[in-house]
């Protein structure tokens, strides 16, 4: 079992839809949590990171957290043909040895058609 | 907001020969970049941490005579792909920590490595 599952899609959806991208994790020592989006031949670029239980919220993008179920997600409002990318999450432990380590999902390709 | 440079985007290489990816942190200081392998339509996987001034520490199955890094100044972390062979054709990209963790990881734009 990887670690960190997340379903590689292919999503797609209109433009204006809310996507939901999810991702499970086994490994309980996870503490931080991140959404990476990667455009074809780019390298991740950063969308949310958080530490804790609950939602963050930035622009159309809302970021949940459930810890007790091992369970991450990421929403996007009112998508955007350019929102079209694959969605990476990454997820790493508190520190020490392990420090800068993320592990990542598979990534979901996600397309918004106008 | 902090920002990786890395260089070059993408490169040919015959087999046989060295290949060198530069990754350089542009307005923050990194003690630490980390160097990640993305084989195509698969997710990055680590493959070392770069340490400025000691030894790199390499993830298991990562040959560390194969794939040499040195981090001698706290901008610049370099991979050298020795001896290339197609098997090692993929996307190469490194990421740094411009806050000590306090804030995600950023990462560069990534170098695509083509052996023939």
């Amino acid at each position: 079992q990887k670690e960190v599952e997340q379903d590689p899609g292919p999503l797609s959806v209109p433009e204006g839809a809310i996507v939901s991208l999810n991702c499970t994790y086994s490994n309980s020592a996870f503490q931080y949590f991140m959404w990476y989006r990667q455009y074809s031949r780019k390298g991740p670029e950063l969308l949310m990171y958080t530490y804790s239980s609950g939602n963050k919220e930035d622009g159309r993008f809302t970021a949940q957290v459930d810890k007790s179920s091992k369970y991450i997600s990421l929403f996007i409002r009112d998508s955007q043909p350019s929102d079209s990318a694959t969605y990476l999450c990454a997820m790493n432990n508190a520190g020490g040895t392990s420090y800068g380590k993320l592990t990542f999902g598979q990534g979901t390709i996600l397309t918004v058609h106008p | 907001g902090a920002v990786v440079s890395q260089h070059p985007s993408w490169v040919i290489c015959k087999s046989g020969t060295s290949v060198k990816i530069e990754c350089r942190s542009l307005d923050f200081q990194a003690t630490t970049m980390f160097w990640y392998r993305q084989f195509p339509k698969q997710s990055l996987m680590l493959m070392a941490t770069s340490n400025e001034g000691s030894k790199a520490t390499y993830e298991q199955g990562v040959e560390k005579d194969k794939f040499l890094i040195n981090h001698a100044s706290l901008t610049l972390s370099t991979l050298t792909v020795t001896s290339a062979h197609p098997e090692d054709s993929s996307f190469y990209i490194c990421s740094a920590d411009p806050l000590g963790g306090a804030d995600g990881y950023t990462f560069g734009s990534g170098t695509r490595l083509t052996v023939v």
